[in-house]
């Protein structure tokens, strides 16, 4: 059964970096584009950008342009996001998602909690 | 950038009864749209997609439809497991979600 699972919670500092993970399993890794969304607290779904891990391409939400790194690692099956000089803005939940009709499986989310 | 009006913003209704959900596109976006629902501490689930097609496994109470650029999504007749909060994701052009509906028992 296809199953995306990421990585645990961060808590990390203002102005670092942090990168997440997600491991897909149960379907061809490098046929389906990922998507990456943030949910802030009791906040809607916003879109970041994707990745179709077959060649590598991406695009982003010009929001996220400079913000967010989307990379995939074909060997382990991974997607990554790397989010850099974090604010207190980008606290949130970050889910992955695969494209099909729809996104029609979910990561877990990953809570990012960025304070000093 | 496309823009997703989503409405109403919460709504309360009682068990049965008929539920529907809009979402006005700010262009035409044709059957790019899909419907989520999300539970407190839940990741989204796809419910419909194409605008009109339903998702594997989602019960058919839930239906889509279009007219125009106005989207809805309507729950012929509301269970308790569909309490949550929903959203439309346009995926014409990049993508955009609306701003969700919290929908809650009366």
């Amino acid at each position: 059964q296809v199953q995306l699972q990421q990585s645990g919670a961060e808590l990390v500092k203002p102005g670092s970096s942090v990168k997440i993970s997600c491991k897909a399993s149960g379907y061809t890794f490098t046929s389906y584009d990922m998507h990456w969304i943030k949910q802030q607290p009791g906040n809607g779904l916003e879109w970041i950008g994707w990745i179709y891990p077959g060649n590598g391409n991406t695009k982003y939400n010009q929001k996220f342009n400079g913000k967010a790194t989307l990379t995939a690692d074909k060997s382990s099956s991974t997607a990554y996001m790397q989010l850099s000089s974090l604010t207190s803005e980008d606290s949130a939940v970050y889910f992955c998602a695969r494209l099909n009709w729809g996104f029609d499986y979910w990561g877990q989310g990953v809570m990012v909690t960025v304070s000093s | 950038d496309i823009q997703m009006t989503q409405s109403p913003a919460s709504l309360s209704a009682s068990l049965e009864e008929i539920v529907t959900i809009t979402c006005q596109a700010s262009q035409d976006i044709g059957n790019w749209l899909s419907w989520y629902q999300q539970k407190p501490g839940k990741s989204p689930q796809l419910l419909i997609y194409g605008a009109t097609s339903l998702a594997d496994g989602v019960p058919s109470r839930f239906s889509g439809s279009r007219s125009g650029t106005q989207y809805s999504l309507k729950i012929s007749r509301l269970q308790v497991e569909d309490i949550g909060i929903y959203y439309c994701l346009q995926a014409y052009s990049a993508w955009t979600f609306g701003g969700g509906t919290k929908l809650e028992l009366k």
